[in-house]
């Protein structure tokens, strides 16, 4: 049971780029999160998928989107990368409480 | 998002004090969790609350759900060393987790 797995850990990208944050978790939960981690600012919502086939936006979803893939599965795409959105990326998934991937250190250049 | 006010925003303190963080909000939330975060890592759960009113306890450490069931605290008995990090509060309110923007607690030997 590995929880909530993220990945890559850490990501360089210059200002432009896409890519894709991938997040799985292997306790059934329906409910799936993504939020990002900036200084001084805790812990903001950017979008979260409520069960299989739904996703909503959260606190800050401008420049992001998500796909719930399956049940496991909740991916955060960054099509056009800016340096606004050089931060930490925590996924998670709730059940009763919620529980924490390890994060993923983006940095946009 | 709703608007968590936690404090203090960071405390330095002696191995073996007490330490006490409060978080208030401006609204209802059916739920407040603790979380601690080390360096490079993602939050992890201390307390789950689920009812005004409820006080809980997770070995040196005591939280609890306000009567209003807009606050919350948390305390720590005896500090050591490894209590350093920082500390979240977050409440519940449907489908999204709302943070606080932390306390980082330093303890000196």
């Amino acid at each position: 049971n590995a929880g909530v797995t993220q990945t890559p850990k850490f990501q360089v990208l210059k200002t432009g780029q896409s890519m894709t944050l991938q997040c799985a978790q292997d306790m059934n939960h329906n409910s799936m999160y993504w939020y990002r981690q900036d200084p001084g600012m805790g812990l903001r919502l950017i979008y979260y998928s409520a069960s299989e086939g739904t996703t909503d936006k959260g606190e800050v979803p401008n420049g992001y989107n998500v796909s719930r893939l399956n049940k496991r599965e909740f991916s955060l795409r960054l099509e056009s990368a800016a340096p606004s959105q050089t931060s930490v990326y925590f996924c998670a998934s709730i059940s009763d409480t919620q529980y924490f991937g390890p994060g993923t250190r983006l940095t946009v250049l | 998002g709703q608007q968590l006010n936690q404090s203090p925003q960071s405390m330095f303190i002696q191995e073996g004090e007490d330490v006490s963080m409060n978080c208030t909000s401006s609204s209802i939330f059916n739920t407040w969790l603790w979380y601690k975060q080390d360096p490079g890592e993602g939050p992890v759960l201390l307390i789950a609350l689920y009812k005004a009113g409820e006080l809980t306890s997770n070995g040196r450490l005591t939280a609890q759900f306000g009567i209003t069931r807009k606050d919350s605290f948390l305390n720590i008995s005896a500090s050591i060393p490894s209590d350093v990090g920082i500390y979240f509060c977050a409440g519940l309110a449907g489908y999204a987790l709302n943070f606080g923007k932390g306390t980082s607690l330093l303890v000196t030997p």
